[in-house]
């Protein structure tokens, strides 16, 4: 069973804190990792696609890394405002004959203003 | 202009009724899936079609059939819903299944079901 862990699950942070997140996958069979910001009552919306070990993408005050070798990417916000409150879920793309994408559970994040 | 819509937005039905939830994409992309928003609030993949053919089929009760009229729609019919059918389902769609995951998907509102 392939499983993709995020921590923490939810966080409180006040605005203008940076702030980061983990997302833990296995090492094997390792194709793409991708994040999506979900906010309240909306779709999940893709942030980043990662591919290759030690890979870096940002996008405004949001970056994130990868480590395929070890299993693991961190998403961070720089400066967090109000409006970066959501649920920021990662997804690993794996390939068993079939190709998918195995979500985590996501962190939700809430920025106090 | 809504990329990928679901209808209905909300569903509310009785135990051992049949009911359909519909998906289009104007995306023009070749794969779609349907997810099941657990109670944990897990999404965890249903079926994913590539051009009207059926890729994944998790293990979901057969009470449940997708269909892919064209590449651009994928309903999901349950049959004889139970209560822990209950859930958020969402559609996706991605630009083709060759992409090695590389592929983002992109998300249709969701359909709350209640089975009462």
């Amino acid at each position: 069973i392939l499983n993709v862990e995020q921590s923490p699950q939810s966080l409180h942070v006040q605005e203008g804190d940076s702030t980061n997140f983990t997302c833990s996958f296995p090492s094997s069979n390792f194709y793409a990792l991708h994040w999506y910001r979900w906010e309240t009552a909306k779709s999940p919306e893709a942030l980043f696609v990662m591919t290759l070990n030690g890979d870096e993408k940002k996008k405004g005050r949001i970056s994130a890394t990868l480590n395929t070798k070890e299993g693991y990417s961190y998403l961070y916000i720089k400066g967090s405002q109000p409006e970066d409150s959501a649920t920021y879920l990662c997804a690993f793309g794996v390939s068993s004959g079939t190709y998918k994408y195995i979500f985590g559970t996501g962190t939700r994040l809430k920025v106090l203003a | 202009d809504t990329a990928v819509s679901q209808t209905p937005k909300y569903l509310v039905t009785q135990m051992g009724n049949d009911k359909s939830i519909k998906c289009e994409q104007n995306l023009g992309h070749d794969t779609m899936y349907w997810y099941k928003q657990d109670s944990k609030k897990f999404l965890k993949i249903m079926f994913s079609y590539n051009n009207k053919e059926l890729i994944i089929n998790e293990t979901v009760p057969n009470r449940f059939s997708p269909k892919s009229p064209d590449k651009a729609h994928l309903n999901l019919h349950i049959n004889s819903l139970e209560l822990g059918d209950s859930a958020v389902y969402f559609c996706a769609s991605s630009p083709q299944l060759e992409g090695y995951g590389t592929d983002t998907q992109y998300f249709g509102p969701g359909t709350r079901l209640t089975v009462l």
